[in-house]
């Protein structure tokens, strides 16, 4: 398989539920990112992961937690969401370096409803 | 507060139709700018990556221009044809690793 996988594709759960959603990346990338997508809004940049640090934190609440075990698998733990979290939520990767700029790699994102 | 803004918000053009789209952003603090494509359904793709001060780049029948002083990159699509059809999305990249993405424009080419 190549290119950024998302797993689940779909995902509906309560309020007091608790669930990950899962990223995969196979381009040997050493970067990868989750974004929010909410209905008529721009897309969120809410964590960066470079070489499996965290390196940006876009003031996301504590009931996500993301976690990178290593450089190709991504992953955004969920706990206690609310309604206004249902979203679209995008993995993407890149290769990083202190001298390029590179496009990101998205995936085919996770759509969550929270009821 | 950084805001990356695109224009229009919506297009429909007849195929065979050439169209281009803005994107503005902040002229101070610039890295890089990003141009995206996202048809429905479908992730997002890169189409560009864009530098410097008057960067041109050109993929077919799109290409893209970019100003840093200003704060505004054009996205041009010549000859539009149906699977051009999508939602065109610009990205802002801050010296300091900040990612802004533009609301998008979303392209309709009728046939």
């Amino acid at each position: 398989e190549t290119g950024v996988t998302q797993t689940p594709r779909h995902l509906v759960m309560g309020m007091t539920n608790k669930k990950s959603l899962k990223c995969e990346q196979h381009l040997g990338h050493n970067a990868m990112y989750w974004y929010k997508q909410s209905a008529k809004k721009p897309l969120e940049l809410m964590f960066v992961y470079s070489l499996e640090e965290r390196v940006e934190n876009n003031s996301v609440p504590s009931r996500f937690s993301p976690e990178c075990p290593n450089s190709s698998h991504l992953f955004l733990h969920l706990h206690t969401l609310q309604p206004e979290d249902s979203a679209l939520y995008l993995c993407a990767s890149s290769q990083d370096n202190a001298y390029a700029v590179n496009e990101q790699f998205f995936g085919p994102g996770t759509r969550l409803t929270v009821l | 507060i950084l805001n990356v803004e695109q224009s229009p918000q919506s297009l429909h053009v007849q195929e065979g139709d050439s169209t281009n789209f803005t994107c503005s952003f902040p002229s101070s603090n610039f890295y890089a700018l990003h141009w995206y494509r996202w048809e429905t359904a479908k992730s997002p793709e890169a189409l560009f990556v864009m530098t410097l001060n008057g960067d041109e780049k050109k993929k077919g029948r799109i290409s893209a221009t970019l100003n840093t002083k200003e704060g505004y990159s054009y996205l041009y699509i010549k000859g539009s044809q149906p699977e051009d059809s999508a939602t065109y999305l610009c990205a802002f990249k801050t010296s300091y690793d900040k990612v802004i993405f533009g609301p998008g424009t979303s392209l309709s080419v009728i046939p």
